[in-house]
């Protein structure tokens, strides 16, 4: 199993500032990878894949970086409807996700 | 635009088995991977398992022994059964679309449905 770590845990961030996550995989993942966005009550959504192509609807203040172990989100300028929990998930294999970022109004 | 909704017993008795719908609003069903996915209460996400016909599955490892999924093209549902529920088995369990093939992330999402295994 490739397990996925994300860093770090809780992320507090001011409302137009840039945010940077990261996650790492155990082994290699190529370019399989994605981010989501979960927001308390809601279902995942999907943000990034490939590991940097923009799901349909994404802003363009995210995007994705990386490939084989090393993995980056960034958030260029937070809004207020960014402030969730993020999970990168590998799909290179049977799919895992990491544990999330919680990223929190500052 | 396709939608998913999950369905089933909110609670099941320990033991007992636990068995979820997804249906498929807005698309065909054949066309692609579907996927389960389950998020215990304050915890993160795990993949439980991929269908795209009834003879084309994969499981999660740890779930496998217990598990089995299942497509109906003709109602454009899949399901999900999970036998000899435990505590652990509690979580909102999502069933969601893979984008494209089997190496792809899950682009569509239902709402989610708790399912509390509880005597």
């Amino acid at each position: 199993e490739k397990v996925l770590t994300q860093s770090p845990a809780t992320l507090s961030v001011s409302p137009g500032e840039g945010a940077t996550l990261s996650c790492r995989a155990s082994e290699s993942i190529a370019s399989n990878l994605a981010w989501y966005q979960q927001k308390p009550g809601q279902a995942p959504r999907l943000l990034i894949y490939g590991p940097s192509t923009r799901a349909t609807g994404v802003p363009g203040r995210f995007s994705g970086s990386g490939s084989g172990t090393e993995f980056t989100l960034t958030i260029s300028s937070l809004q207020s409807e960014d402030f969730a929990v993020y999970y990168c998930q590998q799909y290179n294999d049977l799919p895992t996700f990491g544990q999330g970022t919680r990223v929190e109004i500052k | 635009q396709v939608q998913l909704q999950e369905s089933g017993p909110g609670l099941v008795r320990p033991s007992e088995t636990l068995t979820l719908t997804c249906t498929v609003s807005g698309g065909s069903i054949s066309s692609h991977y579907w996927t389960w996915i389950r998020q215990p209460a304050g915890k993160g996400l795990e993949w439980i398992g991929h269908i795209y016909s009834s003879d084309s599955t994969n499981y999660n490892p740890s779930l496998k022994s217990r598990l089995s999924m299942s497509l109906d093209t003709s109602k454009n549902q899949f399901s999900l059964t999970l036998t000899y529920a435990t505590a652990a088995d509690t979580a909102v369990y999502y069933c969601a679309r893979i984008l494209y093939g089997y190496h792809d992330p899950f682009d569509v999402w239902g709402q989610g449905t708790l399912v509390t295994v509880s005597s």
